[in-house]
């Protein structure tokens, strides 16, 4: 069972916006702007594609966005597109002995 | 080019020990933290063990406390994840990190460790 509680699914037509949470207590996401996203393709090492909550690492497109609301984050992707379709998992800082924990992932499937 | 590139995976048996390493380039490796996170087949990730930059501070998950040692050798460039009393559970790919800003910005392409009889 992991730490941060994602949908293990989204989907969402080209063009459409879909949004992933990711849900942990005020130990970690509540407690922390330290919320970052990865996006990991088949077969392939996983990308950060927002840290801190809402920052974009350079040369990742705008179409991804992050936002917090108490012990949830949030990851938006507007304009899907087909090469968006893979995993997408959340981590969080946290107090205690597990200073880094990760959500359990979802599958994003464009349509 | 800025990478990191693991080595040191295969096959073990339960309880046999395995050292894998990671050898970054095109950054400076002794400023950053650095981290091991595994993935198991079909499974999600899960962060493994993290080190400081100049290796005096270590922390680890739970389940590999005791059993897995992370270092570093900053004047030759390599970080190292020395895997003792190993277990099914523990098969994974493994991958090497840079931490940046509490987020892990460069990964490795992974090493496969396998346990199995």
């Amino acid at each position: 069972q992991s730490a941060l509680t994602q949908p293990a699914s989204v989907s969402g037509s080209p063009g459409q916006s879909i949004t992933i949470s990711c849900t942990g207590t005020t130990s970690d996401v509540g407690g922390y702007n330290y919320v970052s996203w990865y996006q990991q393709h088949p077969g392939k090492a996983p990308k950060l594609i927002i840290y801190e909550v809402s920052n974009r690492p350079s040369g990742v497109s705008n179409r991804f966005s992050g936002s917090k609301s108490g012990n949830t984050a949030s990851l938006t992707i507007s304009g899907l597109q087909a090469e968006d379709e893979a995993d997408y998992y959340c981590r969080s800082f946290a107090s205690g002995s597990t200073p880094v924990v990760f959500g359990g992932g979802t599958k994003l499937t464009v349509l | 080019e800025v990478q990191l590139v693991e080595s040191g995976g295969g096959l073990v048996q339960p309880g046999g020990s395995l050292r894998l390493s990671c050898v970054p380039s095109g950054f400076t490796f002794s400023r950053f933290w650095m981290s091991w996170v595994r993935q198991a087949p079909g499974k999600g990730l899960e962060w493994v063990a993290s080190t400081n930059p100049d290796g005096s501070e270590r922390y680890y998950v739970d389940s590999v406390k005791g059993r897995f040692t992370i270092s570093r050798d900053n004047a030759k460039n390599s970080l190292y994840l020395q895997m003792n009393s190993l277990r099914a559970e523990d098969t994974a790919v493994y991958y090497c990190a840079r931490n940046w800003h509490y987020a892990f910005d460069l990964w490795g392409q992974g090493t496969l460790v396998t346990v199995s009889s």
